[in-house]
């Protein structure tokens, strides 16, 4: 599975835009670019997914670079129910038998400050 | 609608014990997965069933893990003759195929700990 690599931490202050980066330079073109967050204590939720254009849905933003070897995950105004682990995962979409199997990093842990 | 359930959310057992954790998928997701998360660790998948078949066991870390799936709906996964390593959140997951939607849906997990 090709690699992604975030930074450890990042900390933001209650209703101002949070901007997480996530590296993929090894990503191929059937990979397709997934986040996950995990609340504490509970399991990973989905967030959003993307190919080659930038994604919105009622969570998030998702904006892919051209090259595709990066992505930022954008919350556009952080709550401190958004403080949790951010997974940016890259999941092939050429079928086979471990189709949709994710591979987690070790994320970003994103503090939110009232 | 339910969402993916798992039991027990907390198992405590002695080192050497056999014990069984349960997962409930949303239904009509006919591919589910298993995976852990040990303490500090990120998750590591397991194995992925697509029906009752399981294409890819992988991830299992010994001959002690097994997992069944029945009816292609409930899932158990065992593990014998437990290690304190095997401690663990353990996570299972389903989602709908045949579609180019493909959001895995978590349960809360199981938490297991070996004394």
């Amino acid at each position: 599975d090709a690699k992604t690599t975030q930074p450890n931490s990042m900390e933001s202050n209650e209703e101002e835009p949070v901007h997480l980066p996530c590296n993929h330079s090894t990503i191929s073109g059937t990979d397709y670019i997934h986040w996950y967050r995990q609340l504490p204590s509970q399991g990973p939720e989905y967030v959003i997914h993307g190919l080659t254009s930038n994604v919105n849905n009622r969570m998030a933003s998702l904006a892919i670079a051209e090259d595709r070897k990066s992505s930022t995950l954008i919350l556009h105004r952080a709550t401190l129910r958004d403080a949790a682990v951010y997974y940016c995962i890259l999941r092939s979409g050429a079928g086979g038998t471990s189709y949709g199997k994710l591979t987690f990093g070790q994320g970003t842990i994103l503090t939110v400050h009232p | 609608g339910a969402g993916v359930s798992q039991s027990p959310s907390n198992k405590v057992t002695e080192k050497g014990k056999d014990v069984e954790l349960r997962c409930d998928p949303i239904s009509g997701h006919t591919a589910l997965y298993w995976y852990r998360q040990s303490l500090g660790q990120g998750l590591e998948f397991l194995i992925y069933f697509q029906g009752n078949s399981a294409p890819d066991k992988s991830g299992l870390p010994s001959d002690r893990f097994s997992a069944e799936r029945t009816g292609g709906s409930v899932s158990t996964l065992t593990i014998q003759r437990t290690q304190q390593e095997d401690s663990a959140v353990y996570l299972c997951a389903s989602r709908i195929t045949g579609t180019t939607y493909n959001e895995q849906f978590f349960g809360p997990g199981t938490r297991l700990t070996v004394l």
